[in-house]
């Protein structure tokens, strides 16, 4: 079946620490991105990629880094710097710029503690 | 600056019909997207408007208004399933999506 995994679906970590949430997608979309979901908040972009290799950020990028090394993966890192990194994180990805209709993973629940 | 406004919670009755509203204010615009989301869940795919008027699909349909930023999005014979949150989203110039907070839609029998 084709889709977008994440994993896992619930991690914790301790303040200072760096994450990785991973993102794996086998629709051959070109194009993937990362969202943070806040109660009560619209989905706000972190980064995004259009190519292997290539990737821009979002609204909210500060605290956080991506790689595109693979047209199929694209793990986000939650840095120590980011200030409130506890949020549902979800993965997207499209086939390509234009009309383009996300599809998104079943998302990451990240809880700093 | 960008914005989606779209209520914030409703409440209908299972077999009835309701609308859930959107305006959007967007530098560019390139069409408009509605997505289901249950709690916890991903977000789905409902529908995609990019020229005015009404497209219907199944029990839901969704209607755009260019002119006036303004797109609603209907739903029929709503079923204790269709509890869930209605996300609106707009294309913009840059083909980013913007989105709204949701619309959390409560279905009481």
């Amino acid at each position: 079946d084709g889709g977008i995994t994440q994993s896992p679906k619930y991690l914790f970590r301790k303040e200072g620490q760096n994450v990785t949430l991973s993102c794996e997608q086998n629709l051959n979309h070109d194009a993937m991105y990362w969202y943070r979901q806040d109660p009560g908040q619209g989905l706000r972009l972190i980064y995004y990629s259009q190519i292997v290799n290539d990737f821009q950020k979002g609204d909210i990028a500060e605290g956080y880094s991506v790689s595109r090394e693979k047209k199929e993966s694209f793990p986000l890192t939650v840095t120590s710097a980011q200030k409130n990194p506890t949020a549902f994180y979800l993965c997207a990805s499209s086939m390509a710029e234009g009309y383009n209709e996300q599809f998104f993973g079943p998302g990451t629940r990240l809880t700093v503690l | 600056g960008q914005n989606i406004d779209q209520p914030t919670e409703m409440t209908a009755t299972e077999g009835a019909i309701v609308q859930i509203n959107c305006t959007y204010q967007t530098s560019g615009f390139n069409g408009l997207f509605w997505y289901q989301q249950h709690a916890g869940e991903a977000p789905t795919f409902l529908s995609y408007n990019v020229l005015d008027g009404l497209e219907e699909k199944g029990r839901f349909s969704s209607f755009l208004s260019r002119s006036k930023g303004y797109s609603y999005l209907l739903l029929k014979e709503l079923q204790m399933k269709d509890s869930a949150s209605y996300l609106c989203a707009s294309l913009d110039s840059n083909y980013q999506l913007i989105w709204g907070a949701g619309t959390k839609l409560i279905i009481k029998p």
